[in-house]
């Protein structure tokens, strides 16, 4: 399994680009990389996925190198209702591996 | 459209006890999924169902059974409760195990 590290937390003033890294040395060839945003008391909400290169969408790019060793969530012009846990996770099936969360604090 | 859903919210149980916890899709997804978040540790998978009658150990599977009986229904049984399996159980699904997965809200379980 692959094993994601992740820092513990971050602060952000509000309107700006935040950047979350995760590190997986030894993701797997068939491994995808997916991104999660948790409130309290909530169940983890989808945010992206990736396998290699950027993805973009509505609310979130990701950025995976060429050798996909880490990853980079990156957050628009962040707003109070940003604050939550991000987590990274990496593999399918029931070979996959949760980082242990960053916990963002959007500062107004 | 209620997506994943679980039931009970809450329970407590004392050690030795058994119950079944429930979990339900109604998104015709292939894959279901049942962990386990504890404080610092972030989420464990505890066990994949890949599809209706077929189910996989994760990382953490001691002292939990599963059945995937249906399509839709995904249940987790503790056959005999620790104060160990205190925890927030998370049920998931996703289309296939390739792509993002849809939670429920969770059950709260306290084993005292």
């Amino acid at each position: 399994l692959a094993k994601t590290t992740q820092p513990i937390s971050m602060d952000s003033y509000e309107g700006q680009e935040v950047n979350i890294t995760c590190s997986h040395n030894n993701i797997a060839t068939n491994d995808y990389i997916t991104w999660y945003q948790q409130f309290p008391s909530q169940g983890p909400r989808f945010i992206i996925q990736g396998y290699k290169t950027k993805v973009t969408n509505e609310v979130a790019s990701l950025f995976i190198p060429a050798d996909r060793k880490s990853s980079t969530l990156s957050l628009p012009r962040v707003s109070l209702s940003d604050t939550a846990v991000y987590y990274c996770l990496v593999g399918a099936g029931y070979q996959l591996t949760f980082g242990k969360g960053t916990k963002l604090s959007v500062i107004p | 459209n209620a997506g994943v859903t679980q039931t009970p919210k809450f329970q407590v149980l004392k050690t030795g006890q058994s119950m079944t916890l429930q979990c339900a899709q109604d998104m015709n997804h292939n894959s279901m999924y049942w962990y386990r978040q504890d404080p610092g540790m972030g989420l464990r998978l505890i066990y994949y169902s890949a599809s209706e009658g077929t189910t996989d150990k994760g990382e953490v599977p001691n002292g939990y059974n599963v059945s995937r009986l249906n399509k839709r229904e995904f249940s987790l049984r503790l056959e005999s409760a620790a104060p160990s399996q205190t925890s927030v159980y998370f049920c998931a699904s996703s289309r296939d195990g390739n792509l993002g997965q849809y939670f429920g809200p969770g059950t709260r379980l306290t084993v005292t």
